[in-house]
């Protein structure tokens, strides 16, 4: 199957400061990313749709200028956390959607460990 | 609102027994979707369901849809310690898959 990658693995940062998170599909032009969080022990929950080359699709209750996100090429989407507080600890997956085939699943990146101290 | 629930959330069973997970959603969809995660890792793709009657196997997982009864089922045949594992279910309404909504997630540990 298609290959999603995700940058960094893990990150620690301190209070107020902002994280990046890269996703890229490797092996295939994605059009259409998506940005998930999953707090411990819980599910995943979709947060945004990520279009390349014009604004993201956000969820309610997501504060978009809180979770910036940036798809400005077909293989790359980023996820800026913002002002990252303590409650904004958690993993943060993506995933794409191959429009090879019939791109009937999404492909989901190895995930983001965000610890804010 | 679309709910998914899944049915037990937690689960515990000898190995070579079998067991089934249901997956309960709110909303008319034709696509569903099985995952599993390990502890700490993403999510691997199991199996796509992409219509009612559908039935997928592979080894000893099977996945099925009843998009009329709006549920799913993922059976397992004689566990083996390696499919212990959290396994979610996800409903996509739009049939795109796009805007997943997944399930609460069942945490199956196989015992020896």
């Amino acid at each position: 199957g298609a290959v999603v990658s995700q940058h960094p693995s893990r990150v620690i940062c301190k209070s107020g400061t902002s994280v990046k998170i890269e996703c890229r599909s490797l092996d295939f032009q994605a059009t259409t990313m998506f940005w998930y969080r999953q707090f411990p022990k819980q599910s995943l929950m979709l947060m945004a749709t990520s279009n390349e080359g014009s604004k993201a699709t956000y969820e309610q209750g997501v504060e978009k200028d809180k979770f910036l996100i940036n798809h400005a090429s077909l293989t790359l989407s980023t996820l800026t956390v913002t002002s990252a507080h303590p409650e904004d600890s958690s993993f943060y997956i993506c995933s794409a959607r191959d429009p090879r085939g019939t791109g009937e699943t999404q492909y989901f990146g190895p995930g983001t460990r965000l610890l804010v101290l | 609102e679309l709910k998914v629930e899944q049915n037990p959330l937690f689960l515990s069973m000898q190995e070579g027994k079998n067991y089934t997970i249901y997956c309960n959603y709110s909303t008319t969809s034709d696509r569903l979707y099985w995952y599993r995660q390990d502890p700490g890792k993403s999510l691997e793709s199991l199996f796509v369901l992409l219509s009612n009657g559908a039935v997928k196997q592979e080894g000893r997982l099977m996945a099925s849809l009843d998009t009329k009864a709006r549920l799913s089922t993922l059976h397992i045949t004689a566990a083996v310690h390696d499919l212990s594992a959290t396994y979610f279910c996800a409903v996509d309404p739009t049939g795109t898959a796009s805007k997943l909504t997944f399930g609460t997630g069942t945490r199956l540990q196989v015992t020896l």
